[in-house]
């Protein structure tokens, strides 16, 4: 019954490598969107999407690519990992995108690069 | 460009004991949102509340309590007779509406820590 589910809950890795972020939400949103939490608890957007087009992309590295099969999901694929991507990244989905709906949040996944 | 401050980085009280976190927040729109966020050891970000720019009455749910003031542009949040559950990060965060497209802006965060 989760209503926004991310995988993996924690990732690993070493520099340089390309790895991926799942998010999947069943609450029938439209508005689905990326942030990341750095280790002073600090909360940004990184990415936002409507109806599986792109409306907000908040000057991150190109190293950051989201995709959206469909409504329902929002990947985000991270190529070349610098120590500086550690954090963690949560998804969250909302109905609407115009900022009148609360935003509902996964569980997080904490990134670790080494 | 929008802005949320909260002033208070950590906050230490003791169980049944009343807290209030601030929010003081900048925006340059007339219409916009207002939400706080709970943030528990465990990670995950819990909301809590939304409010409106054109609705100024004060909400109760519980032991939860928030006061929102257009002429002081701030959004503070209360606990009454808070319970060591209640320690988590709390945010408070502003949304513009623009229509299309909205940035959720969060504030840095107060820590509560309620103790026995």
């Amino acid at each position: 019954d989760t209503a926004v589910s991310q995988t993996p809950k924690y990732l690993v890795t070493q520099m340089g490598n390309d790895k991926s972020i799942k998010c999947e939400q069943n609450l029938g949103h439209d508005t689905m969107y990326w942030y990341k939490q750095d280790s002073k608890k600090f909360l940004k957007i990184m990415f936002s999407y409507n109806n599986k087009e792109l409306i907000i992309n908040e000057t991150v590295p190109n190293r950051f690519s989201p995709k959206s099969p469909d409504k329902a999901h929002l990947n985000l694929h991270i190529n070349s990992l610098e120590l500086g991507d550690s954090a963690v990244y949560f998804c969250a989905s909302s109905q609407g995108g115009g900022g009148a709906h609360e935003q509902y949040f996964g569980p997080g996944t904490r990134l670790t690069v080494t | 460009a929008q802005k949320v401050t909260q002033a208070q980085t950590e906050i230490s009280v003791v169980e049944k004991e009343d807290v209030t976190l601030d929010c003081v927040y900048e925006t340059r729109d007339t219409t916009y949102y207002l939400f706080w966020y709970k943030q528990p050891p465990s990670g995950e970000l819990v909301f809590l509340i939304r409010r409106n720019s054109f609705d100024e009455q004060n909400e109760i749910s519980g032991r939860y309590s928030w006061n929102f003031q257009k002429s002081t542009s701030s959004f503070n949040f209360t606990i009454t007779a808070s319970q060591v559950v209640d320690s988590a990060v709390y945010f408070c965060a502003l949304s513009e509406f623009t229509g299309t497209a909205s940035k959720l802006t969060f504030g840095t965060g107060t820590r509560l820590q309620v103790t026995l």
